[in-house]
């Protein structure tokens, strides 16, 4: 079975300070995998998107970036954080770019 | 782009219940649609696949149909339980894009 697993859990962070948040998945080879944003209460806003090793597609420009520096694994990162960066972050995993398997998701908290 | 509405911000039921949701959307291709569950604090669940060419899915005990002639599709379950309190995405993967539009979610209520 697969499993997604998301680090760290929480994190409260600066304004203006940097921040990388991981993504791995287990028990599958050369999944799609993607990130969203969700504001609180809010819907899910595709980030990024990734079909292979080293290559990421942008969705939408909010000043982050994202890197998939192994099969298994997608990180997220930006080295300025703004306050509309506060949200919940999910990762999540596609066999072929349909049905999305979420991870259980970072929230990040930017004072 | 492509575009997903959904209307229903807040639904509440009691036990028993029947439940219906409705999403349109707008698209130039041959899109594939989703239902997904969100319970609070956790990331969003599958809950149903519809493709244009079923028109239907059922999982849990929830049913999804598809129309095609008013782009809409819809969510319904015959008898809903307090557990099924929770919120409802519809969404829509552009063919060939991996790019994925969720609507903006029904918070279900549902009351014993």
């Amino acid at each position: 079975a697969q499993t997604i697993h998301q680090w760290p859990v929480a994190e409260i962070k600066a304004v203006g300070s940097p921040l990388s948040l991981g993504c791995t998945i287990k028990g599958k080879s050369s999944p799609n995998l993607y990130w969203y944003w969700q504001a609180t209460g809010g819907t899910l806003q595709q980030l990024f998107y990734s079909i292979t090793v080293g290559q990421v597609e942008s969705v939408v420009q909010l000043n982050l970036s994202a890197s998939r520096p192994k099969d298994d694994q997608f990180i997220l990162s930006t080295e300025k954080l703004l306050l509309s960066h506060s949200g919940f972050y999910l990762c999540a995993w596609s066999p072929d770019g349909g049905e999305q398997y979420f991870g259980p998701g970072t929230r990040l908290t930017v004072l | 782009g492509d575009s997903v509405t959904q209307k229903q911000g807040q639904v509440t039921l009691s036990e028993d219940d029947f439940l219906f949701i409705n999403c349109t959307y707008s698209t130039t291709t041959y899109p594939t649609l989703f239902w997904y569950v969100q319970y609070p604090g956790q990331g969003p669940q599958l809950l149903l696949k519809v493709t244009t060419a079923n028109n239907k899915g059922i999982s849990r005990g929830f049913e999804a149909t598809y129309d095609k002639g008013t782009t809409s599709f819809h969510l319904q379950k015959a008898s809903v339980q307090e557990s099924d309190s929770a919120v409802y995405f519809c969404a829509l993967v552009e063919a060939n894009t991996n790019k994925v539009v969720f609507g903006t979610g029904t918070r279900l209520q549902v009351l014993p």
